[in-house]
């Protein structure tokens, strides 16, 4: 089976703290995302991944960046956390673009 | 801009009722659909992939298909363990673009 591990279930930060999100996936996919789920909002693409070093912003890449320095680990960095971020935080990984994607079980995230 | 459209946002259900989820979509060049569920404080779990329209996926109790315009997830016989939200997604772009989601149909099966 799949398995998509993420370093954190909950997370507390302060207002301008550097976050780290990490994600580590163990199939040797070439894919990784990060998403984020609000109520009322549903899951939004922040960023993916297609390869090592390589990234594409997604849907709200504003305030994330990220970083993929091995295949299987997959970072998403808040630079300066805000409020606004305080939210649940999904990774997935996929074998190739029309694969399903697999999701770890989520970091909830909360900036005080 | 692609949409997705789930209906009804939520549902309730006898124990053994059968019903169906609706998931429309308006997308440039549809190149998947996929059926995840969420249980409460968890990620979404992969069901089914559909790619082109006709095509049927069956996985226990739950059933997709697929049509030029709308996706239906059938449940036979639910079960109270089948409770849990069910999202849809779709994918226009053929390489490791990632997936627009609709908002989900939150389902209750009653014992």
């Amino acid at each position: 089976d799949v398995k998509v591990t993420q370093s954190s279930r909950y997370l507390v930060k302060r207002t301008g703290e550097k976050v780290f999100l990490e994600c580590v996936q163990d199939m040797d996919h070439e894919n990784m995302f990060w998403y984020r789920q609000d109520p009322g909002l549903g899951l939004r693409l922040i960023y993916f991944s297609y390869d090592v070093k390589m990234k594409e912003k997604g849907d709200i890449p504003e305030g994330y960046s990220v970083s993929r320095e091995k295949k299987e680990r997959f970072s998403l960095i808040l630079e300066s956390a805000s409020t606004n971020q305080t939210s649940m935080y999904l990774c997935a990984s996929s074998l190739f673009g029309l694969y399903g994607q697999y999701f770890g079980p989520g970091t909830r995230l909360t900036v005080l | 801009e692609d949409q997705v459209t789930q209906s009804p946002e939520a549902l309730r259900l006898q124990e053994g009722e059968s019903s169906s989820l609706n998931c429309s979509y308006t997308v440039s060049g549809l190149r998947g659909l996929f059926w995840y569920r969420q249980d409460p404080g968890k990620g979404p779990e992969f069901l089914f992939t559909l790619y082109s329209a006709g095509e049927e996926k069956e996985k226990e109790r739950l059933k997709a298909t697929l049509t030029k315009k709308e996706s239906f997830l059938h449940i036979t016989a639910p079960k109270p363990e089948d409770s849990a939200t069910y999202l849809c997604a779709v994918q226009t772009g053929g390489g490791a673009d990632g997936l627009t989601f609709g908002k989900g149909t939150h389902l209750i099966i009653q014992p």
